[in-house]
């Protein structure tokens, strides 16, 4: 049972362009989401999160977008940039303290120059 | 300075071999994770570490054995492993449960 879905293996944008990441997921009880970033051979590496008292949160050229009531979250990078290429995960948990992540399969992205 | 780190970087041990796994973070965070990852899958969680007590295990074998010695360790002991625990071992951490993990660069451990 996937809960945290990223239906689209990847994507491939021009350099300058919009790129946006999405993830649907099935628990209603998630209600703190994430977006990591990661390259071959390297950790993942945390960008933006977003509580779901929250409907957006911007960071840069990192924007997170939630709706609830869709159970679906996106990722905006604008403008992209050929750096940005690699896997992205979305991330959800559900509060009372237990720190459990879980992750989505992950977008790779390309971003051309 | 948001530094997770791992050693070794990569490790081969056969499947009677006894190793260790070392994460090491000056963040002041009390949380600390284990997690696994295998190739084109996500991270999937294995341990939780909170105040150097164990809180989660993600029913994992007992031939990996967490140990949190201090608020900035975090070992992972391998003993008598399957060639199919080969796989990208990432630590993490987080300033308490519920907050943003960062992670390390993880161990790439091959099992012979």
């Amino acid at each position: 049972d996937q809960q945290v879905k990223q239906n689209s293996p990847s994507l491939s944008v021009q350099e300058g362009r919009i790129s946006i990441l999405n993830c649907d997921y099935t628990n209603s009880m998630f209600d703190y989401f994430l977006w990591y970033k990661k390259y071959p051979a390297e950790g993942p590496t945390f960008l933006i999160s977003i509580s779901s008292i929250k409907d957006k949160n911007e960071d840069g050229r990192f924007t997170v977008f939630l709706n609830k009531s869709a159970k679906h979250l996106s990722l905006h990078i604008v403008p992209s940039q050929p750096g940005d290429s690699a896997v992205y995960f979305c991330a959800a948990s559900a509060s009372g303290n237990t720190g459990k992540l879980i992750f989505g399969q992950g977008t790779t992205l390309q971003v051309k120059p | 300075d948001t530094e997770v780190t791992q050693t070794p970087k990569h490790l081969v041990m056969g499947m009677t071999n006894k190793k260790s796994l070392k994460c090491e973070q000056h963040m002041g965070h009390r949380a600390m994770y284990w997690y696994k990852q295998k190739a084109k899958k996500p991270p999937e969680l294995m341990f939780v570490y909170s105040y150097e007590k164990l809180s989660i295990n993600e029913s994992v074998p007992s031939r990996f054995s967490p140990e949190c010695p201090n608020s900035s360790l975090l070992n992972l002991h391998l003993h008598a492993l399957q060639p199919e625990d080969s796989a990208l071992y990432l630590c993490a951490s987080s300033q308490y449960r519920d907050y943003e993990q960062y992670f390390g660069p993880g161990t790439r451990l091959t099992v012979t």
